[in-house]
C-alpha cells in the first residue's frame, strides 16, 4: 500500500520567511496529492491540491509542485505570516481515492 | 452550514462501555469515510462507504468497530468495550462522485474521545 513520509516535523519561519514542507510517496501509481491545513482542535482543510498530469499549480501565496520520477511533492508558502501557523498535511491516493493516506504532518510556526 | 457534520464533538467514556458517533455529509455527497487521529500523527483511514456499501474497511478497523450507512445519507461509527487506546479524535469526510484521478475529500470538524 501506500506509505507517505513528510519532513521537517516542525518549522519555525520569520514572519515574511518561505517555508517549504515536502513529501515523498511510494505508490507510482498514486495520482493525486492534497494538502491540508489543521489548526489546533479544528477540522483538517483543504488548502491546495495537485493532479499527476502537471507539475506544479499555485494559488496566491501557495504553490505545489510535484515530481512524478522521484515520487515526491513540495509544499511552498512565500510571504508566511502569523495566521499560517498549523500543522499542515500531506496526502496522496489513486484514482478513487477510496484509502487516502496521509504524512505525520508538519508544525509550522510564523513568528512575528 | 453545508458542511461535514460530525456528533457529539466530545465524549468522555469509562473502558468497556459503547460509544456511537454520526457523521452527515455534504448532502450531494455520495461517498464517505471515517478517519482515526491521535495526537502528532495525520488521519489514518479507517472505513470507506459508496452511497449505502461499505466498500473498504483498513485493518485497524477491529472487531469491536462497526460503521454502517443504511440510506447512503448519515453514517455512524460504534465501538463497543471501548479501551484506552481508542482515546482519538474520529473524523468523517465526504466526497462527490469520482472525477477520475482522485477526489476532494472534505472533513467534519471531528468527534474526540477519552476513554477512562
Amino acid at each position: 500500500g501506500e506509505n507517505v513520509e513528510q519532513h521537517p516535523s516542525t518549522l519555525s519561519v520569520q514572519e515574511g520567511d518561505s517555508a517549504v514542507i515536502k513529501c515523498t510517496y511510494s505508490d507510482s501509481a498514486s495520482n493525486y496529492f492534497p494538502w491540508y491545513k489543521q489548526e489546533l482542535g479544528k477540522r483538517p482543510q483543504l488548502i491546495i491540491d495537485i493532479r499527476s498530469n502537471v507539475g506544479e499549480k499555485k494559488d496566491q501565496r501557495i504553490a505545489v509542485t510535484l515530481n512524478k520520477t522521484a515520487k515526491h511533492f513540495s509544499l511552498h508558502i512565500t510571504e508566511t505570516q502569523p495566521e499560517d501557523s498549523a500543522v499542515y498535511f500531506c496526502a496522496a491516493s489513486r484514482a478513487g481515492n477510496n484509502d487516502m493516506r496521509f504524512g505525520a504532518g508538519t508544525r509550522l510556526t510564523v513568528k512575528p | 452550514d453545508t458542511g461535514v457534520s460530525q456528533d457529539p464533538r466530545h465524549k468522555i467514556t469509562k473502558r468497556g462501555q459503547n460509544v456511537t458517533f454520526r457523521c452527515d455529509p455534504i448532502s450531494e455527497h455520495n461517498r464517505l469515510y471515517w478517519y482515526r487521529q491521535t495526537l502528532g500523527q495525520g488521519p489514518e483511514f479507517l472505513t470507506y462507504f459508496q452511497n449505502e456499501a461499505q466498500l473498504e474497511k483498513s485493518r485497524l478497523l477491529s472487531d469491536r468497530f462497526s460503521a454502517e450507512r443504511p440510506k447512503g445519507s448519515f453514517s455512524t461509527l460504534e465501538i463497543q468495550r471501548t479501551e484506552q487506546g481508542d482515546s482519538a479524535m474520529y473524523l468523517c469526510a465526504s466526497s462527490p462522485r469520482g472525477q477520475g484521478s482522485g477526489n476532494t475529500i472534505y472533513f467534519g470538524e471531528g468527534s474526540w474521545l477519552t476513554v477512562v
